[in-house]
């Protein structure tokens, strides 16, 4: 079964760090585009930025280029955001996504989601 | 970047009726436009790509039209499990982005 499984819920202070991960399973991890979506409390999707795991070719929303990095170690079939000093605007459920026949278009398979809380 | 425009923002449908959802692009996005589905505490699931071709496992009575900046997605006879909010996404410039979302609920 293709699945992507991601890390458990963060809480954190502003100004702290943090990475999250996406670990892909039952399908060639380095064919297909990793994507992520921020989704903050009540609100809808957000497109966040993606990564190819053959090159780490990585596209970002201009908002957000030097406020996260996303990362991918193929090795170990994991992707990751992370931030270097949160705030609290970083509250959000962050889901990653797989490219839907390996491009970068639109995602077919989604992980259960990471809820990420910044709070002081 | 591109704007999409859901509307409305809620339709309360009851079981059995039609639902026509519409999403609007601020400038052309060819036929590049997706649609999800997402249900309260669950990841979205992509429904529809490519404006109206069905991934597997979709539901004929799911269809998606439009192009250019405008696209609907039209829901035949809406099923108990429909009810959930419905996004669309554009795939034609970066940044790839969503519309707010469209709750379909019971009415």
């Amino acid at each position: 079964e293709v699945q992507l499984a991601q890390s458990g819920a963060e809480v954190k202070k502003p100004g702290e760090s943090l990475k999250i991960s996406c670990k892909g399973s039952g399908y060639r991890f380095s064919n297909y585009w990793i994507g992520w979506v921020r989704q903050m409390p009540g609100k809808g999707l957000e497109w966040m930025g993606i990564i190819h795991p053959s090159d780490s070719d990585t596209r970002y929303r201009p908002s957000l280029q030097g406020q996260v990095t996303i990362s991918v170690d193929k090795s170990n079939n994991t992707a990751y955001v992370q931030w270097t000093s949160l705030k609290a605007s970083d509250t959000a459920i962050y889901y990653c996504a797989r490219g839907y026949g390996g491009n970068r278009d639109v995602f077919d398979v989604w992980g259960q989601g990471t809820v990420v809380t910044v709070s002081a | 970047e591109i704007v999409m425009t859901q509307s409305p923002a809620t339709l309360s449908v009851s079981p059995g009726e039609k639902a026509t959802l519409s999403c609007r692009a601020s400038q052309s996005v060819s036929r590049d436009l997706a649609w999800y589905q997402q249900k309260p505490g669950q990841a979205p699931r992509l429904l529809i790509y490519a404006s109206s071709t069905r991934v597997t496992g979709t539901p004929a009575r799911f269809t998606g039209s439009g192009s250019g900046t405008e696209f609907s997605l039209t829901i035949s006879s809406l099923q108990s499990e429909d009810f959930a909010v419905y996004y669309c996404q554009q795939y034609n410039n970066w940044p790839r982005t969503f519309g707010q979302g469209t709750k379909v609920e019971i009415k």
